[in-house]
Parts: structure tokens; sequence; C-alpha cells
């Protein structure tokens, strides 16, 4: 079974308004964590935001926060007011203490911003 | 803030020759990590490092050997290439592997092409 699933290969958005990308994830771990990552054209894989099965809060930084739906197993980013260089794949992973703490990928989700 | 350095960042080669990718972190961090991205997918661990003086297979080690030189730097060589490890290459490095709320942190990738 798929450990992180992202369903939407691709999106678009309108420049400032907002938008979410969706990921569910499989685990039977109690200790686990979260993280997205932002891939564009260029590359390069950067470290978003992070979200900790024990947190309480959802995680926030900047115009970037995680909706986090424990008992539905989703971490879900939302951009705020888009930029035009906010297109980019962006990509959910997980780190199961059971599992080494290995980092394991979802598919990954294209963002496109239209001006 | 050099973070993750690869090098290259990009390689022809022809099939059967060898090659050895570089990575170098100057963050101080504990463990190290190879990844794969082929196109349209997340990243596949190739091996890590948990720390200096060890390594270990992750989801993908065929083909693939590595060498924890230092703390600082982690190798990964292709002993003989074939056309199916055509992919980009991604060097990451995080404090510790015994914690699930590390990041990892990523070089920009070596983009290998085997012909």
């Amino acid at each position: 079974a798929q450990k992180i699933t992202q369903t939407q290969p691709g999106m678009f958005v309108q420049e400032k308004e907002a938008v979410t990308l969706d990921c569910t994830y499989d685990t039977s771990d109690q200790s686990y964590g979260l993280f997205w990552y932002k891939q564009p054209s260029s590359g390069e894989m950067i470290f978003l935001i992070y979200q900790g099965s024990y947190d309480e809060q959802n995680a926030t930084e900047g115009r970037y926060s995680l909706n986090f739906q424990k008992a539905r197993k989703s971490a879900n980013l939302v951009i705020s007011a888009s930029q035009l260089g906010d297109s980019a794949m962006y990509f959910c992973a997980m780190r199961e203490r059971n599992a080494g703490n290995m980092l394991t990928f979802g598919g990954g989700t294209r963002l496109m911003v239209k001006p | 803030n050099a973070g993750v350095t690869q090098t290259p960042k990009f390689q022809v080669l022809k099939t059967g020759q060898s090659m050895t990718l570089q990575c170098a972190q100057d963050m101080n961090h504990n463990s190290m990590y190879w990844y794969r991205q082929d196109p349209g997918m997340g990243l596949r661990l190739i091996y890590y490092s948990a720390s200096e003086g060890t390594t270990d297979k992750g989801e993908v080690p065929n083909g693939y050997n590595v060498s924890r030189l230092n703390k600082r730097e982690f190798s990964l060589r292709l002993e003989s290439a074939a056309p199916s490890q055509t992919s980009v290459y991604f060097c990451a490095s995080s404090e510790a592997l015994d914690r699930v709320n590390q990041p990892q942190h990523f070089g920009d990738g070596t983009r290998l092409s085997i012909l």
C-alpha cells in the first residue's frame, strides 16, 4: 500500500488566492512526522513545513500552513495569497519511528499559479 | 550558506562506465542520504548513513555503493552504469536519524544520463 498519497497530479490557482494541496498517509506508528517540500523547475528540494504526530496545533510557516487531521490521516498544505514563484512541484513526505525514521515521499503535485 | 553541495551537476555516461557522485554538507549533521528521482515521481532512498562509519541500504540499493568518507562527505558510486540508472540524484542530510522531527536538507541534485 502507498504510504503517502497525493491525489492531485496538477493544479491551477489564481495569483493572490489560497490553495490546498492534499496529502493522505498510511501508518500504524504512533510517532511520526509529516513534511512538505517544494521543488521548483530549477530542481532543488526546499523544506517548507513540518507537523509532528503529537502536535496539537497545526503547523504554520509564513504563508504555509498545514491542515492536520490525524483521525483522517491527512496533512494538507495550504498556501495563502499565492505568488507566481509558488509554481512548482510539491511533495508530501513522512518519517515513521518504527521504520527507522526514513523519509518516504508521495508522488507530488504540480502547482501552477496563473497571473 | 552552502548547506549540502553535490558534484557534478550534470553527467553523461556510456553503459558500463563507472562514476562517483560526491556530496558534502557543512551543517555538522550526523546522518546523510542518497535518493534518486525518476520523471514524475517522488524520491526513493538508495542508501543512507546514520552516522560516520555506518551505511545501510534503502529502498533501491541495487547497482550502487556508498562511502561515508567522514562526517561531512558521503559519496555514491555506480560501478557499471546501466540506462535504468538514468535519473536525478539527490544527496540530503539531517541532524540525526533517531528523531522523526528532523527535516532533511537537500543538495541541488545531479542529473545523470546513461546512454
